[in-house]
């Protein structure tokens, strides 16, 4: 099993739509969660950090953390043909190492 | 400079050839990592330097040597590298290592094809 497991897509929805992105994690005892994004041939870039359970809004961005079901999401309100990237989840095991998922695409279409 | 700088963008290297990478962090963090990309691959984390003593070792081989002279610069000594070494390597720093809540930021990565 992998340690941080995501849907590689690609993800196609239409502008304006909201854009569900999942993510699940093996280890119980992770404690924190990051989202990143990255264009391609970009580097990864900080959207969001959640730490406890529930929602964690950041204007269009909201994460959704359910550490029971060992389970992140992110959802892009009003997605706009520039949020089209991929989409990685990370998990921080214990305090220096990052765990990151293989990412999801994501493509809005105007 | 702002934030998580590095140096190449992009290098074309044989097999016997050694060469550097170069990363300088811009906002007083106490961390740097390394980190390998290949294609349709999750990152790897490659190694941790935490207050410049390196915390973390992920099995890499030694055809790759890394660097910390202080807590802004960290370096990646390559040499005899092969062409499955192809990536893009990308360099992070961090605030507080250790922290469960500590967040990592990228820099622009060094894309390196070994021919």
């Amino acid at each position: 099993q992998k340690e941080v497991e995501q849907n590689s897509g690609p993800l196609s929805v239409p502008e304006g739509a909201i854009a569900s992105l999942n993510c699940t994690y093996s280890d119980r005892g992770s404690q924190s969660f990051f989202w990143y994004r990255q264009y391609s041939g970009k580097s990864p870039e900080l959207i969001m950090s959640i730490y406890s359970n529930g929602d964690k809004e950041d204007g269009r961005f909201t994460a959704q953390l359910n550490k029971a079901s060992q389970y992140v999401s992110l959802l892009i309100r009003d997605s706009q043909p520039s949020d089209s990237a991929t989409y990685l989840c990370a998990v921080n095991k214990d305090g220096n190492k990052l765990v990151f998922g293989a990412g999801t695409i994501l493509r809005v279409k105007s | 400079e702002t934030g998580v700088t590095q140096t190449p963008r992009h290098l074309v290297m044989g097999m016997t050839n050694k060469k550097s990478l170069k990363c300088e962090q811009h906002l007083g963090h106490n961390a740097m990592y390394w980190y390998k990309q290949s294609a349709k691959k999750p990152l790897e984390l490659m190694f941790v330097y935490s207050l410049e003593e390196r915390v973390e070792n992920n099995s890499v081989p030694s055809r790759f040597s890394p660097e910390c002279p202080n807590s802004s610069h960290l370096f990646l000594h390559l040499h005899t590298l092969q062409p499955e070494d192809s990536a893009l390597y990308l360099c992070a720093s961090s605030l507080v290592p250790g922290s469960s809540t500590d967040t990592q930021y990228f820099g622009p990565g060094t894309r390196l094809t070994v021919l």
